[in-house]
């Protein structure tokens, strides 16, 4: 059973477009991680988010952490084909018990 | 390489058959992580282990499987009489230490049961 729903599950855009990805719980987390995973790979992290209401730049991706620790968003701007991949989120339970997100899985066409 | 890894990459396996998994985390890190990840889902937690001690096997689906780091580094997830829906990719993470939170990943074991 996964607590976090990620929207939308796909997701097809052109390159150079913008686009926001979800990740919600009805639970509060005490850090929220974003990863992306490649096909054949495992994830690989991006951030790491602990404030409630924190923002963090990472080049072209933006990732805000909800006021009460129960969501949070990943914005590209400028998307580019490398940036195709399976994106997820993981909540922190605890010092090392991550939840993670179902899924959004992002394809930036040429 | 200094990364994690996971052997083999693939298995195929009859209904009924034992398989073992094997995961090489990165050398000198405390932390182990076991997760099963369906097709095109987020990977689901199954064992988490502190150098060879398992501290939570809360995830682990049924008595059929289990998971041991006998000398606190390389780590074995083994499946017994494998069913079709033990169908999964199998990733294993490593982590320097308990307060460190990222994890970092190997490629995964894609279990195929027929």
């Amino acid at each position: 059973t996964q607590l976090l729903e990620q929207s939308p599950q796909f997701l097809s855009i052109q390159e150079g477009e913008n686009l926001t990805v979800y990740c919600n719980s009805s639970s509060v987390f005490s850090s929220l991680q974003w990863y992306r995973q490649e096909p054949g790979e495992g994830p690989v992290l991006l951030v790491t988010v602990v404030t409630g209401g924190e923002v963090k730049k990472l080049k072209r991706l933006t990732f805000q952490f909800g006021d009460a620790r129960k969501d949070s968003s990943l914005h590209i701007t400028a998307a580019q084909p490398g940036d195709t991949g399976l994106y997820l989120c993981a909540g922190a339970r605890g010092t090392y018990k991550y939840i993670f997100g179902t899924g959004t899985r992002l394809k930036v066409l040429a | 390489g200094a990364g994690v890894s996971q052997s083999p990459r693939y298995k195929v396996a009859k209904r009924g058959q034992d398989v073992a998994l094997r995961c090489d985390p990165i050398s000198g890190h405390v932390s182990l992580f076991w997760y099963q990840q369906a097709l095109g889902q987020g990977p689901e937690f199954l064992t988490y282990f502190q150098n060879e001690a398992q501290l939570d096997k809360s995830g682990l689906p049924s008595d059929r499987f289990f998971a041991e780091r006998p000398e606190g580094s390389v780590s074995t997830l083994k499946i017994q009489r494998t069913q079709q829906e033990d169908s999964a990719v199998y990733l294993c993470a490593s982590s320097p230490s308990v307060f460190e939170s990222e994890q970092f990943f190997g490629p995964g074991t894609r279990l195929t049961v027929l």
